[in-house]
């Protein structure tokens, strides 16, 4: 069975610019969580979405917004990008029908540089 | 306060020693999950174990082992004769819940480990 998939792998954008984030869940996973990872920390939670609901946001600005589609993938977005927004931001699956955050399964991440 | 505590920042090792990793957690749930997770050099953060709070039971897989215990807030991560392909930086989290009967990760910052042939 095929595991999360992000897209891109790698992004470079400029400050000020807007990015779109994509994500696939493992079939058969409803939730889909958001995080974002700078160099040499743990992961920050950004957004968790539950058949197409969101149902937590961490603390984040305005700027990041996200949403999932019926078929349960997901895009993260965010916008007027500043330096400190380039970090790993991973993507992950989980919550096989209870809607609860049990064991979440990532994907491989995008490396989003700002410059 | 910090909720996971992972107070080993680097280890370095030799292979084929044992090596553990120690993770301290704070919650006020009674029903809480702790969790390990693996992230090697490619980024991609790989799940190892969940253990739930009623559950003290400690868990083996292969050279993996888990020590669960409530009474002093710890659940250690240990790797036996640990190999190159260790080295990784290895998270511990916990689950809690939140308003709205939702759950969230909590993550401790990490301790990287690097084996050294």
């Amino acid at each position: 069975d095929a595991g999360v998939t992000q897209s891109p792998t790698h992004l470079i954008k400029t400050r000020g610019q807007q990015v779109t984030l994509r994500c696939s869940p493992i079939s058969g996973h409803k939730s889909v969580s958001w995080y974002q990872q700078v160099l040499g920390q743990g992961p920050q939670f950004i957004f968790q979405y539950y058949e197409k609901e969101e149902r937590g946001r961490g603390n984040f600005p305005d700027r990041f917004s996200a949403r999932q589609f019926p078929n349960y993938s997901s895009e993260l977005n965010v916008n007027a990008l500043l330096l400190g927004d380039s970090a790993l931001y991973l993507c992950a699956s989980g919550g096989e029908g209870t809607g609860m955050i049990d064991t979440q399964y990532f994907g491989p991440g995008t490396r989003l540089t700002v410059l | 306060a910090q909720k996971v505590t992972q107070a080993q920042t680097e280890i370095s090792v030799v292979e084929k020693e044992d090596v553990t990793l120690d993770c301290v957690y704070e919650t006020r749930d009674t029903t809480y999950y702790l969790f390990w997770y693996k992230q090697p050099p490619s980024g991609e953060l790989v799940f190892l174990i969940r253990r739930n709070s009623f559950d003290e039971q400690n868990e083996i897989s292969g050279r993996y082992s888990w020590n669960f215990q409530k009474s002093t807030s710890s659940f250690n991560f240990t790797i036996t004769a640990s190999q190159v392909v260790d080295s990784a930086v290895y998270f511990c989290a916990l689950s809690e819940r939140e308003a709205g009967n939702n759950r969230k990760l909590i993550w401790g910052l990490g301790t990287s480990l690097a084996v050294n042939p």
